[in-house]
């Protein structure tokens, strides 16, 4: 158990729909991190975002969206959802924009038809 | 970040030290190796990370070679709990990603 929790823990959806995951940080954590992990792949970065701002962003289109809202808890938003967005979305929670150690959650699983 | 790169697969019998390789040559003198496993459908656990001198924690040991080209993660005494997929990824410490490989899938036998 990390303190960072994820929900929903599944979900699916059909192409083109939109989808919002959420994220809580760890407490006193306020750094958010986002990944997209596919089956039998390492998960790659999709963003980061330090006290409400975006501070960092991979190679992912701009249908990718996020928050970070004052409690520091986080959303993940994608627009026109496409097969290849199935996946397990991974958010990651640290203190200030360092990366000592990144704790993660769960992830939330999802299914895109 | 210099890229790195792992054996796809292992196996280690219970209770004996299992060492995992990792090779990253185009490191730079800035750049840490960092250590990340991740069991089956959990989020990835952090698990050690070094630049130059060896590090050991609770959970493993980390070597790093004098050149900084390769390390190696040791678990002191692997329990079938460690069965995982082990990440070795090499970044600036500033740098705001993670550059997860494949790993190696580490299989402790009975």
């Amino acid at each position: 158990e990390t303190g960072v929790t994820q929900s929903p823990t599944h979900l699916i959806k059909t192409r083109g729909q939109q989808v919002t995951l959420r994220c809580s940080s760890q407490s006193g954590h306020n750094t958010v991190s986002w990944y997209q992990q596919a089956l039998g792949q390492g998960p790659q970065f999709i963003f980061q975002y330090y006290r409400e701002e975006e501070n960092g962003r991979g190679n992912f289109p701009p249908r990718f969206s996020g928050l970070q809202f004052p409690n520091y808890s986080s959303e993940l938003n994608v627009n026109a959802l496409e097969l290849d967005d199935s996946a397990l979305y991974l958010c990651a929670s640290t203190r200030g924009a360092s990366y000592n150690e990144q704790f993660f959650g769960p992830g939330t699983r999802l299914t895109v038809l | 970040d210099a890229k790195t790169t792992q054996p796809t697969s292992m196996d280690c019998a219970e209770g004996r030290a299992a060492n995992l390789p990792c090779n990253h040559s185009t490191i730079s003198g800035n750049e840490y190796v960092y250590w990340y496993r991740q069991i089956h459908s959990q989020g990835p656990q952090y698990i050690i990370h070094g630049l130059k001198n060896n590090e050991t924690n609770e959970m493993a040991s980390l070597i790093i070679t004098e050149d900084r080209k390769s390390s190696t993660l040791i678990l002191p005494h692997a329990t079938l709990r460690d069965t995982a997929v082990y990440y070795c990824i090499v970044r600036l410490y500033n740098n705001n990603d993670m550059r997860f490989g494949a790993g190696t899938r580490l299989t402790v036998k009975p």
